[in-house]
């Protein structure tokens, strides 16, 4: 089946210690988004890639950096987690044509700071 | 600025019917999303309304008014499994989505 898969579902990092979240998809999508969301908070976006176009939100801390090196992956950097950058990550795609623009979502990324 | 409001929690009773509302201010418009998401899991896609109306789709509708920024999610026939956030967003003229905060649905038997 068609899908995008995020790794680690469930990750403990120490404050400080350098953390990295991977996505990938079989979909073919042409745009990679990454979200960050808190409980019962919307999901808030980080960065999107339209295909090799990097698109940083305005407000997205410089802590957070991201990669996608082809197609299928897509990756988020966290350089210094901090107690506040403890969240769900939720990795999503789509086809980026106008109008019906459906998210397809990862299972999410559970990010513990100790 | 751009806005999107729905209540925070509501209770239903199983086999029931619910209508979560949604209200949006966005720059341009076009389209709203409800996305569903059980705790702890990733959103998933339950419709798209760009014109104005009623869209069903099985025990879920979803209806539109662009005049007056407005949405609802109807759900009928209440099941247990039904227990979740519903997430309202609007895309912006830029094709952004602007997310709500979600309304957490909780379904008593």
């Amino acid at each position: 089946d068609a899908m995008v898969i995020q790794n680690p579902r469930y990750q403990v990092t120490q404050f400080g210690k350098p953390v990295t979240l991977s996505c990938s998809q079989t979909l073919n999508h042409n745009v990679m988004y990454w979200y960050q969301q808190k409980s019962s908070q919307a999901p808030k976006l980080l960065f999107h890639y339209y295909d090799k176009d990097f698109n940083n939100e305005a407000d997205t801390p410089d802590n957070f950096q991201s990669r996608r090196p082809n197609t299928s992956f897509c990756f988020l950097d966290i350089r210094s987690p901090g107690l506040g950058d403890a969240a769900m990550y939720l990795c999503a795609t789509s086809t980026g044509a106008s109008g019906a623009n459906v998210l397809t979502f990862g299972a999410g990324s559970r990010l513990t700071v100790l | 600025g751009q806005n999107i409001d729905q209540p925070t929690e509501m209770t239903a009773t199983e086999g029931a019917i619910v209508q979560i509302n949604c209200t949006y201010q966005t720059s341009g418009f076009n389209g709203l999303f409800w996305y569903q998401q059980h705790a702890g899991e990733a959103p998933t896609f339950l419709s798209y309304n760009v014109l104005d109306g009623l869209e069903e789709k099985g025990r879920f509708s979803s209806f539109l008014s662009r005049s007056k920024g407005y949405s609802y999610l109807l759900l009928k026939e209440l099941q247990m499994k039904d227990s979740a956030s519903y997430l309202c967003a609007a895309m912006d003229s830029n094709y952004q989505l602007i997310w709500g905060a979600g309304t957490k649905l909780i379904i008593k038997p």
